[in-house]
């Protein structure tokens, strides 16, 4: 069974920088059949997917384009874990923020990512 | 990016009716299309994936079905602990895109 635990702070000042971490348990973050996943979630916007990191030989990222200039998401394979780093942060960025796995699913000859392993949520409030 | 459109936004029903959700795609996406359930104050959770295919532990009164644009969620006899918000979400490219929800409240 995937456990995915995170930490981080929930208040964050504007323009300063949200770091939340993922820390895995039940799999590996590099993991060749898995990718990590942030998403967050706020009334105005609904469920967001920000980024992802996963290991295919090497480490490989995306990032939506509306947070590409401002996010990192890095593998931290010592401790199992994941984080995410957003700069620059302004009210817009106030949510509750998911870390979530992405599974392998095969059918037929055919494997597909599929959300299945979320974290249970930090509410990060960007406020002076 | 791929827009997912729900319908309704919410709905009101009874325990034991039989209710439907509908998501399209704004384009094609074959059977990669997901849902999942979310409760007050919790993360969502993986109820349905590749359209139809029930995931582990979850009841057989959720199903399924769809390909394409359009996709159905079904459940056939509601159950009290059903009262939730439904999204679809498609897996067919990044970046993952989500339905606005459904909320499915008590009548």
């Amino acid at each position: 069974q995937v456990q995915l635990q995170q930490s981080g702070p929930g208040l964050v000042k504007p323009s300063q920088t949200l770091s939340l971490t993922c820390a895995i348990s039940g799999d590996r973050v590099s993991s060749n059949t898995a990718a990590w996943n942030w998403i967050r979630q706020s009334p105005s916007r609904g469920l967001e997917w920000l980024g992802r990191t996963y290991y295919r030989s090497k480490w490989y990222n995306d990032y939506a384009v509306s947070v590409k200039s401002r996010i990192t998401i890095n593998p931290d394979t010592s401790k199992n874990q994941f984080s995410l780093q957003l700069n620059s942060v302004t009210p817009e960025d106030t949510a509750v923020y998911y870390c979530a796995r992405d599974g392998e699913y095969c059918s037929n000859g055919v494997c597909r990512l599929i959300i299945d392993y979320w974290g249970q949520g930090t509410l990060v409030t960007v406020s002076p | 990016d791929i827009q997912m459109t729900q319908s309704p936004s919410s709905l009101s029903a009874s325990v034991g009716d039989r209710v439907t959700i509908t998501c399209r795609a704004s384009r094609s996406i074959s059977n990669y299309l997901n849902w999942c359930q979310q409760k007050p104050g919790k993360a969502p959770k993986l109820l349905i994936y590749a359209a139809s295919s029930l995931q582990s532990g979850v009841p057989s009164r959720f199903s399924g079905s769809g390909s394409g644009t359009e996709f159905t969620l079904t459940i056939s006899s509601l159950q009290p602990e059903d009262f939730a918000t439904y999204y679809c979400q498609q897996s067919d490219s990044i970046p993952w895109t989500f339905g606005q929800g459904t909320k499915v409240e008590i009548k």
